[in-house]
């Protein structure tokens, strides 16, 4: 079973399209993330929900939103995608520490490629 | 904010050689979790080893092994008898004990395993 996964894993467009990355969980955790990773591999994080609540919003332009229908879904929309969009984008989700230290797990990433 | 530091961008090692990769960070909290990410060529992110800042042992898994040093704000990963699928990414990461729970990774270095 999959505990964190991502669809698409590959996604090629064109600029000024729309598109949408979605994540799902079933390790039961209650906080999901998305991090961007650069060409040179560089991690960062973007967002962050708790119980469908937004919790971290970093500097991110506006035509990222992200969207959490419930506490195993998190997915991510891009407006008017822009060459510099084009990264690895990873989902990550953590539980309380009962389940450990909080450690995120993430999930196989989705490789962006605007054109 | 928190800063974490890799200054080794690329490593190589022998295969089962000892290799150790260094990091640092920089915080002014007393309480924090630190952890090592494993990043193959198939770009998935693996947990390899987790350290609570308030713990003065230092954590270990089978050939991981870490050695954190608080008052230096260092945190270096030692591999033991290093195997082919050891080569990948190595990501050293912060999280803050409490509040938004956000990963903070360091830029990551390039581990090679020489046969």
């Amino acid at each position: 079973d999959t505990a964190v996964s991502q669809t698409p894993k590959y996604l090629v467009t064109q600029m000024g399209n729309d598109k949408s990355i979605k994540c799902e969980q079933n390790l039961g955790h209650d906080t999901m993330y998305w991090y961007k990773q650069d060409s040179k591999k560089f991690l960062k994080i973007m967002f962050s929900y708790n119980n469908k609540e937004l919790i971290i919003n970093e500097t991110v332009p506006n035509r990222f939103s992200p969207k959490s229908p419930d506490k195993a879904h998190l997915n991510l929309h891009i407006n008017s995608l822009e060459l510099g969009d084009s990264a690895v984008y990873f989902c990550a989700s953590s539980g309380q520490k009962s389940f450990g230290l909080g450690e995120q797990y993430f999930g196989p990433g989705t490789r962006l490629t605007v054109t | 904010a928190q800063t974490v530091t890799q200054s080794q961008p690329e490593m190589s090692v022998q295969e089962a050689e000892t290799v150790t990769l260094s990091c640092t960070y920089d915080t002014s909290e007393s309480d924090y979790y630190l952890f090592w990410y494993k990043q193959p060529p198939s770009r998935q992110m693996i947990l390899v080893i987790r350290q609570e800042a308030y713990k003065q042992q230092n954590a270990t898994e089978n050939r991981f092994s870490v050695n954190f040093q608080k008052a230096a704000k260092s945190f270096s990963l030692k591999i033991s008898d290093s195997q082919l699928g050891d080569a990948a990414m190595y990501f050293c990461a912060y999280r803050t004990f409490q509040g938004a729970q956000k990963l903070v990774f360091g830029q990551g270095t390039r581990l090679t395993i020489n046969p």
